[in-house]
C-alpha cells in the first residue's frame, strides 16, 4: 500500500537557518505529492505541490521537487522565520483520482526561535 | 469566502452522547472526506463520498456514520460518544480539472473533547 515517511522532530531552528524536511514514499503506480502546514491551534492549509516527476512546487519561499528516482519530496526554504513555525506534513495522493484521499505522513513539528 | 467550512469548531460533550459535525464546501467538488486527527497529530482517513458513492475505511467504528444530503455538504454524526473519540476532525473535499487539479481541500478542523 502507498505510505509517507517523514522526519518527525521536533525540529528546532535559529532565525534565518536552512530548512530541509525529509520526506520519502512509498506508492503503487505516480501518485501526486503535497506538503500542507499546520499552524497552532488552525486547520490544514496547502503549502505546495507536485503532479508529476520533476516537478518542483513552491510557495511562501518554501520548494520542494518530486524526486521518482529517489521517492522522495524534500521540503526547503533558505531563511525560516518565526512565524514558519508550525506542523508540516508530507502526503501522497495517487494519480488515479477518486474517492481515495490522501496518506500522510505523521508530521515534522517545526519550531523557529528568534 | 470560506471554502470548506466545518460546525462546530469546539465541542465538548459527555461520554455516552450523540453529536454531529456539519461540513458545506461551496467549491463545486465531487468528493469530500473526513479525517481524523488523533493527539499525536497523525491524520488518517474516515471516509469519503464520491458522487452518492460512500468508501468506509474498515477500521472506523460503526457508530460514526457520514450523511450527505447533497453533494455539498458531508456532515459526520456519533453515536455514542467514547472518551477515545476525543481529537480533531477535518472535512475536506477535491474536485477535478485543470483548476482544481489534484489538491485535496481542508476545512479548519472541529476540535472534540469527550468528557
Amino acid at each position: 500500500g502507498n505510505s509517507v515517511t517523514q522526519m518527525e522532530g521536533p525540529v528546532t531552528l535559529s532565525e534565518e537557518a536552512f530548512l530541509t524536511i525529509n520526506c520519502t514514499y512509498t506508492a503503487t503506480g505516480y501518485p501526486s505529492l503535497f506538503w500542507y502546514v499546520q499552524y497552532p491551534g488552525e486547520g490544514l492549509q496547502l503549502l505546495l505541490k507536485a503532479t508529476k516527476a520533476d516537478d518542483k512546487g513552491s510557495n511562501k519561499g518554501f520548494e520542494a521537487t518530486y524526486r521518482k528516482e529517489t521517492t522522495s519530496f524534500h521540503l526547503e526554504k533558505g531563511s525560516v522565520q518565526v512565524s514558519d513555525s508550525a506542523v508540516y506534513f508530507c502526503a501522497l495522493r495517487y494519480s488515479g483520482g477518486g474517492a481515495d484521499g490522501l496518506t500522510f505522513g505523521k508530521g515534522t513539528h517545526l519550531i523557529i526561535q528568534p | 469566502d470560506t471554502a470548506v467550512s466545518q460546525t462546530p469548531k469546539y465541542l465538548v460533550t459527555q461520554m455516552g452522547n450523540d453529536k454531529s459535525i456539519k461540513c458545506e464546501q461551496n467549491l463545486g467538488h465531487d468528493t469530500m472526506y473526513w479525517y481524523k486527527q488523533d493527539s499525536k497529530k497523525f491524520l488518517k482517513i474516515m471516509f469519503s463520498y464520491n458522487n452518492k458513492e460512500l468508501i468506509i475505511n474498515e477500521t472506523v467504528p460503526n457508530r460514526f456514520s457520514p450523511k450527505s444530503p447533497d453533494k455539498a455538504h458531508l456532515n459526520l454524526h456519533i453515536n455514542s460518544l467514547e472518551l477515545g473519540d476525543s481529537a480533531v476532525y477535518f472535512c475536506a473535499s477535491s474536485g477535478r480539472g485543470e483548476l482544481s487539479g489534484n489538491t485535496i481541500y481542508f476545512g479548519e478542523g472541529s476540535w472534540l473533547t469527550v468528557v
